[in-house]
């Protein structure tokens, strides 16, 4: 158990529709990382939050953002959604302190499917 | 981040300990060599992380080459529940993302 938790655990969505995602980081990191992780495949980095502030992202496009609260908690959300965005999103949270940023400690995932 | 490079598969019996190897050549001389595994269908679990120094804790032991282009990862007494796939990443201390590879599926057999 490392303390981050994410919800919801499944959901279903209809193609061209929105979601949003949510997780809670484990007590004392200030620091909030979403990934993808389609099936047989490792995940992929989707972006990273540190002060409610993007830091870092990688190749997603733009209907996929996020928030950072300011209690460290974190949204993802994805607007239009495709069949392509069915996958396992993963949250991990982390501390970061100056330049320097920590281990990273996963949640169990949201599965979402697109149909 | 540098690249790694990883075996797709490895078999280990239960009770023996599993070395997984990993090749970085690349790797630079901030950048730090993690151990995460992932069971099915969970979320990716943090094992352990060096610099140059060989490291242990108590789920596992890292060896790092002196020229720190390959490293070993070592269950020392490898269960059943280790079955996993394993994925060594490089990343420098102000880096953001995690860059997972393909990894290696450790299989743990009775």
């Amino acid at each position: 158990e490392t303390g981050v938790t994410q919800s919801p655990t499944h959901l279903i969505k209809t193609r061209g529709q929105q979601v949003t995602l949510r997780c809670s980081s484990q007590s004392g990191h200030n620091t909030v990382s979403w990934y993808q992780q389609a099936l047989g495949q490792g995940p992929q980095f989707i972006f990273q939050y540190y002060r409610e502030e993007e830091n870092g992202r990688g190749n997603f496009p733009p209907r996929f953002s996020g928030l950072q609260f300011p209690n460290y908690s974190s949204e993802l959300n994805v607007n239009a959604l495709e069949l392509d965005d069915s996958a396992l999103y993963l949250c991990a949270s982390s501390l970061r302190m100056g330049a320097s940023s920590y281990e990273q400690y996963f949640g169990p995932g949201t599965r979402l499917t697109v149909t | 981040d540098a690249k790694t490079t990883q075996p797709p598969s490895m078999d280990c019996a239960e009770g023996r300990a599993a070395n997984l190897p990993c090749n970085h050549s690349t790797i630079s001389g901030n950048e730090y060599v993690y151990w995460y595994r992932q069971i099915h269908s969970q979320g990716p679990q943090y094992i352990i992380h060096g610099l140059k120094n060989n490291e242990t804790n108590e789920m596992a032991s890292l060896i790092i080459t002196e020229d720190r282009k390959s490293s070993t990862l070592i269950l020392p007494h490898a269960t059943l529940r280790d079955t996993a796939v394993y994925y060594c990443i490089v990343k420098g201390t102000s880096g953001s993302r995690l860059t997972f590879g393909e990894g290696t599926q450790l299989t743990v057999n009775p």
